[in-house]
């Protein structure tokens, strides 16, 4: 059974800095394209980054380009994302997610979720 | 950036209405569209992908539609536990999700 289980979240104040964790089992960690999405309380979804299965390509949404860094330790079968520079808009909860495959060819749909971690960013 | 607008935003049914959600696109995404189905306080559970793609366990009461920028889901018969939100997804450039449809008791 696929389990994808976040830690790390919080309360921050604005411009410092969070790591969330996900400890990813059930499946061949490293063999897939893992992501994060983000809920802000009471709206939507909105992708934030993935990393593909080797961990050297990595991709973000525009609102958090530079400032979040995507990351993975395969040994581990941990997934993670370094928010720096946070502000008040980042507060929201934030899934783990799986992606079907990797690589070129993949369909990059999110097939298993986690639970969610929460980020408050107040001051 | 590929734009999603899911319509409409509520939606009000009783059990064993057919019911359907409308995504369009600002651009051209082929097939590369997902639906996800979120309970209050859940993750998001896969639906469909690839437009029309029966994700494994789901009811066949589901369905999904369209290709290039329109995009409908159907659920025929209404069930108390088809209650909750829709949230359509494009993954043909990064990804963009549709701002959700909430299906409500009427």
């Amino acid at each position: 059974e696929v389990q994808l289980l976040e830690s790390g979240g919080g309360l921050v104040q604005p411009g410092g800095s969070l790591r969330l964790s996900c400890a990813a089992s059930g499946f061949a960690f490293s063999s897939y394209t893992m992501g994060w999405v983000r809920q802000a309380p009471g709206k939507g979804l909105e992708w934030v980054s993935a990393i593909r299965a080797g961990g050297d390509i990595t991709s973000y949404a525009g609102s958090v380009k530079g400032r979040f860094a995507i990351s993975r330790d395969n040994s581990k079968n941990t997934l993670y994302l370094q928010m720096d520079s946070l502000r008040a808009e980042d507060t929201a909860l934030y899934f783990c997610t799986k992606y079907p495959c990797s690589g070129s060819g993949c369909q990059n749909y999110f097939d298993y979720w986690g639970q969610g971690t929460l980020v408050t960013v107040s001051s | 950036d590929i734009q999603m607008t899911q319509s409409p935003s509520t939606l009000s049914a009783s059990i064993g209405d057919r019911v359907t959600i409308t995504c369009r696109a600002s651009q051209n995404v082929n097939s590369w569209l997902a639906w996800y189905q979120q309970k209050p306080g859940k993750a998001p559970n896969l639906m469909i992908y690839k437009a029309s793609t029966l994700e494994s366990g789901v009811p066949s009461r589901f369905s999904g539609s369209g290709s290039g920028t329109e995009f409908t889901l159907t659920i025929t018969s209404l069930q108390p536990d088809d209650f909750a939100s829709y949230y359509c997804l494009q993954y043909n450039n990064y990804a963009t999700f549709g701002q959700g449809t909430k299906v409500e008791i009427k």
